[in-house]
């Protein structure tokens, strides 16, 4: 298995433009979460989807912010439009019982 | 909902000494406990977890304690090693059910050699 698999590694666009990260979980997990990274305020849990469905996404900071999962084996997070303030670490964890397996991370700068 | 706290935000030790890293938690309810490392560029990865029935738990030189009482618990690495230098993130949450960490800030620790 190899685990999750998040895409882009890198991405770098302009304010304004739209931004999707893409995420395949591990097969056989059943929840799936979207965390965003900055040193200041850490590990943020953006939303989180149980069996396909998006159970909270208060974590959402802006309705500028959007994810879906339209199967067990994708999940997307959309940013439209991206501003600077929206820089970080964007990662996917799956779920299996207690542990979460995080993706490498998409590292996301919009200039 | 969860809150966590962790502290400090940063820790610098020598070689071979002891680092601590503390948690408190605000939702009683909450009964597992996991750390998470990450080490530069790379992603979060589980080391350790302990749950509300124990109070502490070993594995190497690593350990955890959990005081439920005062809702906080701690990491403890001794003999650190450079390659123990990383960012370390405490989770509570509540197992069984929807399994939905809230994790701490994070302390980047530095092991110097």
């Amino acid at each position: 298995d190899a685990g999750v698999i998040q895409s882009p590694r890198h991405e770098v666009t302009e304010m304004g433009q739209e931004v999707t990260l893409r995420c395949k979980p591990i097969s056989g997990h059943n929840s799936l979460f979207w965390y965003r990274q900055t040193m200041m305020r850490g590990l943020e849990l953006l939303i989180y989807f149980n069996n396909n469905v998006p159970i909270d996404d208060s974590g959402m900071p802006e309705d500028r912010f959007s994810a879906k999962m339209p199967n067990a084996s994708f999940s997307t997070l959309k940013i439209q439009p991206s501003e600077p303030r929206d820089s970080a670490v964007y990662f996917c964890a799956s779920v299996i019982a207690t542990e979460a397996f995080f993706g490498q991370g998409t590292r996301l700068t919009v200039v | 909902g969860e809150n966590v706290e962790q502290h400090p935000s940063t820790l610098s030790v020598q070689e071979g000494d002891s680092a601590v890293i503390k948690c408190t938690y605000s939702d009683s309810a909450s009964n597992y406990f996991p750390w998470y490392k990450q080490e530069l560029g790379k992603r979060p990865q589980l080391i350790i977890d302990i749950r509300s029935n124990v109070g502490e738990k070993k594995d190497q030189r690593i350990a955890v304690t959990l005081n439920k009482t005062a809702k906080h618990f701690s990491l403890h690495i001794t003999e650190t090693q450079p390659e123990d230098s990383a960012v370390y993130f405490c989770a509570a949450s509540k197992a069984g059910g929807s399994y939905i960490p809230t994790f701490g800030r994070g302390t980047s620790l530095i092991v110097h050699p």
